[in-house]
């Protein structure tokens, strides 16, 4: 089965520094999303990437947060000046159409990012 | 977006078979129902989609009531490793640029 690919799978980081998170799509998936879930708390939406742009992002991904796909196969998510409050689990995730009915949407791993 | 209600914690045991009922009142006529399964530390799952009546994969079932205004997700002889957390979500199975809307879902413990 395809699985979408995270690395690392484990950051610290200290607060104010850059981190950057990547993510190995699903080949022939055309939507890509970033997810975040802190720890005891739900798994929060934010942002989708299509055609080489943002679609849609929540309120939680600020002017901090970037996103790329520098190159056919990786998607990135950047946090500019990490704070102790983006300590979380982030999540990938790819699908075929924006939600195959078949297979959903796939999620990777995550990496779990702590900012001390 | 309808909103979503399921219990917050469920209890059973290896071999017997695990029902999760979801209510979604509000459901529009274009949504479709998607359950996922989080295990501790790893991203969600998707289990099973459907719109109305039955739908069967290999690992459970969903039955959704004409009115569709609930689902529930049936898990057949479940073991040990079943325990996790489940979530019920509504939404437009194109999904498309709209991100999935996550509630606290199921946590689900299966003792031997």
């Amino acid at each position: 089965e395809p699985e979408v690919t995270q690395t690392p799978s484990h950051q610290v980081t200290q607060m104010g520094q850059e981190v950057i998170l990547r993510c190995v799509p699903i080949s022939n998936h055309l939507y890509f999303y970033w997810y975040r879930q802190i720890l005891g708390q739900k798994v929060e939406f934010l942002v989708s990437f299509y055609n080489n742009e943002i679609s849609e992002k929540s309120e939680i991904f600020d002017d901090q947060f970037s996103v790329e796909r520098p190159d056919g196969s990786n998607f990135t998510l950047k946090i500019r000046s990490t704070k102790l409050e983006d300590s979380a689990m982030y999540f990938c995730a790819s699908s075929a159409t924006g939600g195959d009915v078949t297979y959903g949407y796939t999620f990777g791993s995550g990496t779990r990012l702590t900012v001390v | 977006l309808a909103k979503t209600t399921q219990p917050i914690s469920m209890d059973s045991y290896e071999g017997q078979e695990v029902n999760i009922t979801c209510s979604h009142n509000n459901i529009a006529t274009n949504d479709y129902i998607t359950w996922y399964q989080q295990f501790p530390s790893q991203g969600p799952r998707f289990i099973i989609q459907g719109y109305k009546t039955k739908v069967t994969n290999e690992v459970a079932s969903l039955f959704i009531p004409a009115d569709r205004k609930s689902s529930t997700l049936s898990l057949p002889r479940v073991s040990l490793s079943d325990t996790a957390v489940y979530y019920c979500l509504v939404g437009d199975a194109g999904g498309g640029a709209d991100g999935l809307t996550f509630g606290k879902g199921t946590h689900l413990i299966i003792q031997p």
